[in-house]
């Protein structure tokens, strides 16, 4: 699986979109963006996913750049309980893997201030 | 609530000891896999079954061992317990096991004094 690489830590305040990056240079054709989150110890919660349209569903947008190398996970309106530490996993999906594990980098801790 | 449910959620438990942790996967998935969440390894991949059957292996030590119900449950046994292997462990699960999206259990957080 590509690897991933995200910024350690990033602010946001209550109300406004987060914004968090994450590169995936080294990513293959048939590998998907994932991300997840974890709110403090709680099981990692699945957010949205996408190969190379742009996504979106009831919690978060995800925006992944033409060449594929880099993409965004946008939170519209971030809450206070939104602070948890979100990761962008890359793998493959569908027939063609051997393994479907999800590698977990050590992600963004996101912080949600009022 | 993603649908998986562990048990028990919190064990603690002596150096030398084994332990059984228990996963029920969501209705309709025939996926589940194991993660350890330590302080200084992050969340890793363990093993992962389908239908019953052993699919993949990541870093699982020989201790631990694994398996897959007819009903689906899963069932992760941890033996001569040590102290680092106080953490959290948690279960997911997937329709088919080829890719789909994993959900997450609440986990078990095991402690070894």
């Amino acid at each position: 699986d590509a690897k991933t690489t995200q910024p350690p830590s990033m602010d946001c305040a209550e109300g406004r979109a987060a914004n968090l990056p994450c590169n995936h240079s080294t990513i293959s054709g048939n590998e998907y963006v994932y991300w997840y989150r974890q709110i403090h110890s709680q099981g990692p919660q699945y957010i949205i996913h996408g190969l190379k349209n742009n996504e979106t569903n009831e919690m978060a947008s995800l925006i992944i750049t033409e060449d594929r190398k880099s993409s965004t996970l946008i939170l519209p309106h971030a809450t206070l309980r939104d602070t948890a530490v979100y990761y962008c996993i890359v793998r493959v999906a569908g027939e063609g893997g051997s393994n479907y594990k999800l590698t977990f980098g050590k992600g963004t801790l996101l912080t949600v201030n009022p | 609530d993603s649908g998986v449910t562990q048990t028990p959620k919190h064990l603690i438990t002596a150096t030398g000891q084994r332990v059984t942790l228990r996963c029920s996967p969501r209705s309709g998935d025939l996926s589940v896999y194991w993660y350890q969440q330590s302080l200084d390894q992050g969340l890793q991949f363990l093993i992962q079954y389908y239908n019953g059957e052993e699919r993949a292996k990541g870093n699982i030590l020989e201790r631990f061992s694994a398996q897959q119900f007819p009903d689906l449950h899963s069932e992760l046994n941890l033996s001569s317990l040590e102290l680092g292997d106080s953490a959290l462990y948690f279960c997911a699960s997937s329709r088919e096991g080829l890719g789909e999206t994993q959900y997450f259990g609440p986990g078990t957080r095991l402690l070894v004094l």
